[in-house]
């Protein structure tokens, strides 16, 4: 199975802070890569698919880069709406591994 | 717009079964195909397995192998995700989600369902 591996596990952010997340995959998978956000007792939200292009009806703050291996998911000025836990997921093959997640929490 | 509208809560006990429905509106599930992923109580998201309805086939992670069927009825629109031999360790909210390919990600998401199991 391929391996998603993102950093930090959590972080303490102010609003209007930059945050940037990243996401590191056991073997190259190209850009089969997507980015979700998860509220408690919601259902997951795709933010970012195939690893920079913006899902219809997401905020502009919200980007993604990368390809291979590496990825990451930039927050350009957090809002009080953002608070939540991120998690990647590749598709590259099956397994469609998550990442283990990354918290975002008010500072 | 599509909708995913998954079935209510269930409790039932350990070594019994449990199958979730998903019925999808708006759209033609022909086009696409259907995901499962659970939550565990302070876990992260685990992908379980998935269907594209058109082709009949699903496939499934390797550690629920042999012990989750997935399946898809196009008549009614509607996936199906039934789990056996279940253990506490199966308590989890379990998602559908549209998978329109590998390019593309889980773009609509059911309401999610609480499964506890418990003796």
């Amino acid at each position: 199975d391929i391996q998603m591996t993102q950093s930090p596990s959590s972080l303490s952010a102010s609003v209007g802070d930059r945050v940037t997340i990243t996401c590191r995959a056991s073997q190259s998978i190209s850009t089969y890569l997507h980015w979700y956000q998860h509220k408690p007792g919601k259902a997951p939200k795709l933010l970012i698919y195939g690893a920079s292009s913006l899902q219809s009806g997401v905020p502009s703050r919200f980007s993604g880069s990368g390809s291979g291996t590496d990825f990451t998911l930039t927050i350009s000025s957090l809002q009080p709406e953002d608070f939540a836990i991120y998690y990647c997921q590749q598709s590259y093959r099956t397994p469609r591994t998550f990442g283990q997640g990354t918290k975002v929490e008010i500072k | 717009q599509v909708q995913l509208v998954q079935s209510g809560a269930e409790v039932t006990k350990p070594g019994s079964s449990v199958k979730v429905s998903c019925k999808a509106s708006g759209g033609n599930i022909n086009t696409y195909g259907f995901s499962w992923v659970r939550q565990a109580p302070g876990q992260g998201l685990e992908w379980m397995g998935g269907i594209t309805p058109i082709l009949g086939t699903a496939t499934y992670a390797q550690r629920f192998q042999g012990r989750v069927t997935i399946t898809a009825d196009e008549s009614t629109s509607t996936a199906y995700m039934e789990l056996n031999s279940l253990t506490s360790d199966d308590t989890a909210v379990y998602y559908c989600a549209r998978d329109e390919g590998t390019d593309r990600g889980f773009d609509y998401w059911g309401q999610g369902t609480l499964v506890t199991v418990s003796s």
